[in-house]
């Protein structure tokens, strides 16, 4: 079975500052990985994602993560957090099976960036 | 570039009413699913749906729900007889011709149960 561990239910960084959001996954095949960004009142929009191809990926609005098949991470980072980053951020696993592409969402992290 | 459409936005019912969710998918896309998130919740599988038939489902998806296709272009989620916990967001979303395409989610229809 697939899951995901977002570490840090809430992140809060200064403005300018490095941000680092933290996923670990699980999954008995090679996994798809994203990361979608919510915020308030509104709907999911695709940050970036995994699919086994570089293991450096660069998503929109500066954000990338790596991808480390030997820690099962899917780090979420970005060099220097604008007030506008401030949203709720998840990791998502899913694989293909006969269903489709279900996919599996982590809890959440929300993200507070201070002035 | 395609998207998923869901309408509406918003739904506000009463408790006991049955409502359908409303959704588009991209148009050359053949697997549909339904997503469900209660308010400061992670988002949740409902259901999966290929050639017109559940592929997969979750425990969530009990008899108070179905889907359907009722034409080429539409996906509705029906909730018969809502209850005050059936208020959440939900997303509707599709993906592509094989299984290796991930899924494109819609906007989502806030329904809040009164």
């Amino acid at each position: 079975a697939q899951s995901v561990t977002q570490l840090g239910s809430h992140v809060s960084v200064s403005e300018g500052a490095l941000v680092l959001l933290r996923c670990n996954y699980s999954s008995s095949v090679p996994p798809y990985l994203f990361w979608y960004v919510q915020y308030p009142n509104q709907g999911l929009q695709l940050l970036l994602k995994y699919t086994s191809a570089a293991t450096l990926v660069k998503g929109i609005n500066g954000f990338e993560a790596v991808f480390k098949k030997s820690e099962t991470s899917f780090h979420l980072t970005k060099p220097s957090a604008h007030m506008s980053d401030a949203a709720e951020y998840f990791c998502a696993v899913s694989r293909a099976n006969t269903g489709g592409f279900k996919t599996i969402f982590g809890a959440g992290t929300r993200l507070f960036v201070k002035a | 570039e395609p998207e998923v459409t869901q309408t509406p936005s918003h739904q506000v019912t009463q408790m006991g009413q049955e409502v359908i969710l409303r959704c588009v998918p991209i148009s050359n896309h053949l697997y549909f699913y339904w997503y469900r998130q209660i308010l400061g919740q992670k988002v949740e599988f409902l259901v999966s749906f290929y050639n017109n038939e559940i592929s997969e489902k979750s425990e969530i998806f009990d008899d108070q729900f179905s889907v359907e296709r009722p034409d080429g272009s539409n996906f509705t989620l029906k909730i018969r007889s809502t209850k005050l916990e059936d208020s959440a967001m939900y997303f509707c979303a599709s993906s592509g011709r094989t299984q290796n395409t991930e899924a494109f989610f819609g906007q989502g229809t806030r329904l809040t149960v009164v």
